[in-house]
């Protein structure tokens, strides 16, 4: 069965302080990604991943930094976090040929005080 | 426009009736289409996918339009564990997926 795990399911956090979330699949796919989802605006894509050590912007990347030092592991940095970025955090990992599914961890949903 | 637009609902339908929900996609080269379920406070799970014209799965019924670009869904004799958001999914041909807001769907007893 495939997993794709999140570190934290709730976190609580103060404005400016420096955020980790951290992502890892056992499916030993080759695609990352981090969306956040907000009421009325669905998913939208942070970062994506498509191999260790590469990283591509997605929509929203301003406020956001990402690493992938494993292939099963994607971590999404907070540099300083904002009251803006209080939101739920979706990792997703999936194929090379990017026109399959994505699987989904359980998510981690941020407050930022 | 936006490159995924579904109909946000909410569906409120009785057990039993049959739903069906719209996705309208903006580029004309896509290939492949996904339909996900997500329960309140989880995270979306992959439910059907479209690659030609349609697929069947049970009660779930998928279909694609490619000349007015929509994608549909179906769904026969709902049930109430069928309450949850439904989005559509469309793979730009890169890495990147676009997923629509979702369409809220609730099935009453």
């Amino acid at each position: 069965d495939v997993k794709v795990t999140q570190s934290s399911r709730y976190l609580v956090k103060r404005t400016g302080e420096k955020v980790f979330l951290e992502c890892v699949q056992d499916m030993d796919h080759e695609n990352m990604f981090w969306y956040r989802q907000d009421p009325g605006l669905g998913l939208r894509l942070i970062y994506f991943s498509y191999d260790v050590k590469m990283k591509e912007k997605g929509d929203i990347p301003e406020g956001y930094s990402v690493s992938r030092e494993k292939k099963e592991r994607f971590s999404l940095i907070l540099e300083s976090a904002s009251t803006n970025q209080t939101s739920m955090y979706l990792c997703a990992s999936g194929t090379r040929t990017g026109t399959d599914t994505q699987y989904f961890g359980p998510g981690t949903r941020l407050t930022v005080l | 426009r936006k490159e995924v637009e579904q109909d946000p609902g909410p569906f409120n339908v009785p057990e039993g009736a049959t739903v069906a929900f719209n996705c309208t996609y903006s580029n004309s080269a896509s290939q492949s289409f996904f339909w996900y379920r997500q329960d309140c406070r989880k995270e979306p799970k992959l439910l059907m996918s479209v690659y030609s014209s349609g697929n069947e799965d049970g009660r779930f019924t998928a279909q694609l339009n490619r000349a007015s670009q929509y994608i549909s869904l179906l769904i026969r004799d709902s049930k109430l564990s069928d309450s949850a958001t439904y989005l559509c999914a469309v793979p730009t041909g890169g890495f990147k997926t676009i997923f629509g807001a979702g369409t809220r769907l609730f099935v009453k007893a």
